[in-house]
């Protein structure tokens, strides 16, 4: 079973209007929590980096969230733009551990 | 731009045979990282170098290996091609292990297509 699950798998929305992805991890003892947007085709790009005692990380118009004891983060992407259409992927390391954790990422598509 | 060079950027192989995928980490960072994305799906960790030395590997055999070099550039290498290792093969590279804070920085890739 993955460690780290994100939802929705997918979703369409508006330019200029607001969304919020998921992602919930077991990774035990967690050490960051990383969100990063995915093009089409492209390696992917960091977005924001979170400890366990960061609540709240932005980037522009992206915003993350984290919550270390029920496990759960969200990226609040704001005012969308066509180029925000990718995949997010939420990503877990653990503090004693040498790998890290994928989800397998939120496909965003931004129509105008 | 991450400063992160992957090569070649796309290749096809026929099953059996072996590739070498290369990879030129950010300047200064020690660590690099290898993971295989198929398509759709998210990146899995196939191992990680630092300082020359494997020091973390995901589940994948024997046959997925790597190096890295003194300038910290590394390799991955696989043997004995199946049709299942088409993908997207990323590397990664930081300074210090994942676990640290540190960015992590992507490739774009090499996209490996067994026929």
């Amino acid at each position: 079973k993955n460690q780290v699950e994100q939802s929705p798998q997918s979703l369409i929305i508006l330019e200029g209007k607001n969304c919020t992805l998921q992602c919930n991890y077991t990774v035990s003892p967690f050490s960051n929590l990383r969100w990063y947007k995915q093009d089409t085709g492209r390696g992917p790009v960091s977005l924001t980096i979170m400890t366990f005692s960061e609540n709240t990380k932005s980037n522009g118009r992206y915003t993350a969230t984290l919550d270390a004891d029920t496990k759960q983060s969200s990226l609040h992407i704001t005012a969308s733009q066509l180029s925000d259409s990718a995949s997010y992927i939420c990503v877990v390391s653990g503090s004693n551990d040498y790998k890290l954790s994928f989800g397998a990422g939120t496909t965003v598509t931004v129509r105008a | 731009e991450t400063g992160v060079t992957q090569s070649p950027t796309h290749l096809i192989k026929t099953r059996g045979q072996q590739v070498t995928l290369r990879c030129s980490s950010q300047s200064g960072h020690n660590t690099v990282s290898w993971y295989q994305q198929a398509l759709g799906q998210g990146p899995q960790f196939i191992f990680q170098y630092y300082r020359e030395e494997e020091n973390g590997r995901g589940n994948f055999p024997p046959r997925f290996s790597g190096l890295q070099f003194p300038n910290y550039s590394s390799e991955l290498n696989v043997n004995a091609l199946e049709l299942d290792d088409s993908a997207l093969y990323l590397c990664a590279s930081s300074l210090g292990g994942l676990f640290s804070g540190n960015t992590i920085y992507f490739g774009e890739g090499s996209w490996l297509t067994v026929v």
